[in-house]
């Protein structure tokens, strides 16, 4: 089955480790975006790339890293300069389509706590 | 600035009734794209439907159907016939075309819908 695959599903994390967020995404789609949830505040963009070895910076990039090596894949690294790692983290990729009818598809997301 | 609103916190509707969940967007953009999300305690998110800023008519796919009003900057999604399968977290996001040539999508922050039996 086509799809978006996040692991793990439950991260727990030492303050002060990196930890790194598997995406991988077999939709043969181009573009792929991380957001982050967090009660009361909606979806937040993290970073978001269009094609492979290009990516930029979302609205709260601060304390995260990225890569996007394959089309595939786009891991998304939580630094500890990250001050308020716990939340919920997403990723999505776009379909094609005519412009702005391709909606977003979703992993299943990973939950991230910093003990 | 380009921005979501959803101002429904949370609602109560009782099974088998419509409800209206409101969403109002801003930007200076003329094309863009409205979508809804559903997100269940899962917490997937579900593509529930879209309209384009074009679109003259409102989208409905099923029980949702979406009340597109271009001049006041709205658009709020009609669930008819409510089940208690659709108890959820709803997001209302816009889509728009930066001139990097990717696409952004824009989130409000969600409206918690509960049905009553």
């Amino acid at each position: 089955d086509g799809g978006i695959t996040q692991s793990p599903k439950y991260l727990f994390r030492k303050e002060g480790q990196n930890v790194t967020l598997s995406c991988e995404q077999n939709l043969n789609h181009d573009a792929m975006y991380w957001y982050r949830q967090d009660p009361g505040q909606g979806l937040r963009l993290i970073y978001y790339s269009q094609i492979v070895n290009d990516f930029q910076k979302g609205d709260i990039a601060e304390g995260y890293s990225v890569s996007r090596e394959k089309k595939e894949s786009f891991p998304l690294t939580v630094t500890s300069a990250q001050k308020n790692p716990t939340a919920f983290y997403l990723c999505a990729s776009r379909s094609a389509g005519s412009p702005n009818t391709g909606e977003l598809f979703f992993g299943e997301g990973s939950r991230l706590t910093v003990l | 600035a380009q921005k979501i609103t959803q101002t429904q916190p949370g609602m109560f509707v009782q099974e088998k009734e419509a409800v209206t969940l409101d969403c109002t967007y801003d930007t200076s953009d003329p094309s863009y794209g409205l979508f809804w999300y559903k997100q269940p305690s899962s917490g997937e998110m579900i593509f529930l439907i879209y309209q384009g800023s074009y679109d003259q008519q409102n989208a409905t796919e099923g029980r949702y159907s979406l009340n597109f009003q271009k001049a006041r900057k709205s658009a709020n999604l009609v669930i008819s016939a409510s089940q208690l399968g659709d108890s959820a977290m709803y997001f209302c996001a816009m889509s728009l075309l930066l001139p990097s040539g990717t696409y952004k999508y824009i989130f409000g922050t969600g409206t918690r819908l509960k049905v009553l039996a």
